[in-house]
């Protein structure tokens, strides 16, 4: 079985300020891991992945994530976030092997201008 | 522009009515997913497929049923529409092989309403 946990349902950041949305993964074998954004009444459209080889990944718009296995988890963080960033953002998990992605519910990030 | 294409992208429906939803893809992909999302509980899947005429059940399969055809459309059926079905559905589709990115490709949603 695999599951994804995202703690914060919403993250409000000042514009130009650092973030972080926390993904915490479980699965019982090794993992595809991805962070994908929703912008309001839109499908999604991947951000970034974690396949294989280095653990810290970079991706679209400035965004980067970090795969850490002892932590089992895979923080999406950006240094200087802009008004066009806010969105929703899903983490999501793919086990080897298995044919099904499962998403987190979910972190809506709001900027404050 | 090549991608995942779903329709309609609204539809309200009446309790106890039925309706298909169509999911084409351009890509030649081999996998093919249906998903719902419901506020607060991200994205849920429902039906997926491994390949032409093959499906097989998700998280939440009941209600609906699918049918994989063609490689490149997979229909979402509701044969009974109930309010709990009322969400937004997605279709995704995936490659495989070696040489995959294992992304998904996702489309743009329809928004479903039973009344």
């Amino acid at each position: 079985a695999q599951s994804v946990t995202q703690l914060d349902s919403q993250v409000p950041v000042f514009e130009e300020a650092p973030v972080e949305l926390r993904c915490n993964y479980s699965s019982s074998v090794s993992v595809y891991l991805f962070w994908y954004v929703q912008y309001p009444n839109q499908g999604l459209q991947l951000l970034l992945k974690y396949l294989s080889g280095s653990t810290l990944v970079k991706g679209i718009n400035g965004f980067e994530a970090e795969f850490n296995k002892s932590q089992t988890s895979f923080h999406l963080r950006k240094p200087s976030v802009h008004i066009s960033d806010t969105a929703e953002y899903f983490c999501a998990v793919r086990g080897f092997g298995n044919e099904k992605l499962t998403f987190g519910t979910g972190t809506r990030l709001t900027i404050i201008p | 522009n090549a991608g995942v294409t779903q329709t309609p992208k609204f539809r309200v429906l009446k309790t106890g009515q039925s309706m298909t939803l169509l999911c084409a893809q351009d890509m030649n992909h081999e996998y093919m997913y249906w998903y719902r999302q419901d506020p607060g509980m991200g994205l849920r899947l429902i039906h997926y497929s491994v390949g032409e005429g093959t499906t097989a059940k998700g998280e939440v399969p009941d209600g609906y049923n699918v049918s994989r055809l063609k490689k490149q459309n997979f229909l979402l059926g509701l044969e009974s529409a109930a309010p709990s079905q009322t969400s937004v559905y997605f279709c995704a589709s995936r490659a495989t092989g070696v040489t995959a990115d294992y992304g998904y490709t996702f489309g743009s949603g329809t928004r479903l309403t039973v009344v």
